[in-house]
């Protein structure tokens, strides 16, 4: 059974801070990964995919990645209160189908 | 990416009765897929949707329950049948591209908004 483990949260950060968001899969075959912002009432939105072990980077957001680990983070900087949303990471299997999410972290940005 | 639509974006049903979803794509797409997301929950994949046969489902979910077509490459319709109030829930589309750097990345329709009485 493919797992991706989130933390629930809510992550509370104040406007302007760093949030970062975690997320661990089980199957060491995973090799995308794929991080979605979906804010209440809405359907998930692509913010970042990642491949290859490191940092990929674009704009205020940082994906993070360690195979060796089973480990994905996101990285927001400058956070905005419009970036709280419900944040769900995402490992696809070694076929580049089908995907496996967590079940969000949810974050809260403050003014 | 692409633009995807679907149909209707929500609807009250009443138990035993089916609905069928429409999931419209503006670009031919590889890769169609059905998701369901219960309230406070995450993404749960029902079914891959493929072009001229059977669609592949995923554990705990079947086709006399769920069946599903895709007759070409840019539309797809996912039915729930005889309905129950457990079936209440936001249904998904997506789609994806298997080319590339954006290999497997899924994009996602609206959704559906389900609620069965």
């Amino acid at each position: 059974q493919k797992e991706v483990e989130q933390n629930s949260g809510p992550l509370s950060v104040p406007e302007g801070a760093i949030a970062s968001l975690n997320c661990t899969y089980s199957d060491r075959g995973s090799q995308s990964f794929f991080w979605y912002r979906q804010y209440s009432g809405k359907s998930p939105e692509l913010i970042m995919f990642i491949y290859s072990n490191g940092d990929k980077e674009d704009g205020r957001f940082t994906a993070q990645l360690n195979k060796a680990s089973q480990y994905v983070s996101l990285l927001i900087r400058d956070s905005q209160p419009s970036d709280s949303a419900t944040y769900l990471c995402a490992a696809g299997d070694s076929g580049y189908s089908t995907l496996t999410f967590g079940k969000g972290t949810m974050l809260l940005v403050s003014p | 990416s692409a633009v995807i639509s679907q149909k209707p974006s929500r609807d009250i049903c009443q138990r035993g009765t089916s609905l069928t979803i429409q999931c419209q794509v503006d670009s031919q797409v590889t890769m169609m897929f059905w998701y369901r997301q219960q309230p406070g929950q995450s993404l749960t994949l029902i079914a891959t949707a493929n072009q001229g046969s059977e669609a592949t489902y995923e554990s705990g979910f079947v086709i006399d329950k769920f069946p599903i077509s895709r007759p070409n490459l840019t539309f797809s319709t996912l039915t729930v049948s005889n309905m129950s109030p457990e079936d209440s829930s936001i249904y998904l589309c997506s789609v994806s591209w298997l080319a590339g750097e954006l290999g497997g990345t899924q994009y996602f329709g609206p959704g559906t908004r389900l609620l069965v009485l």
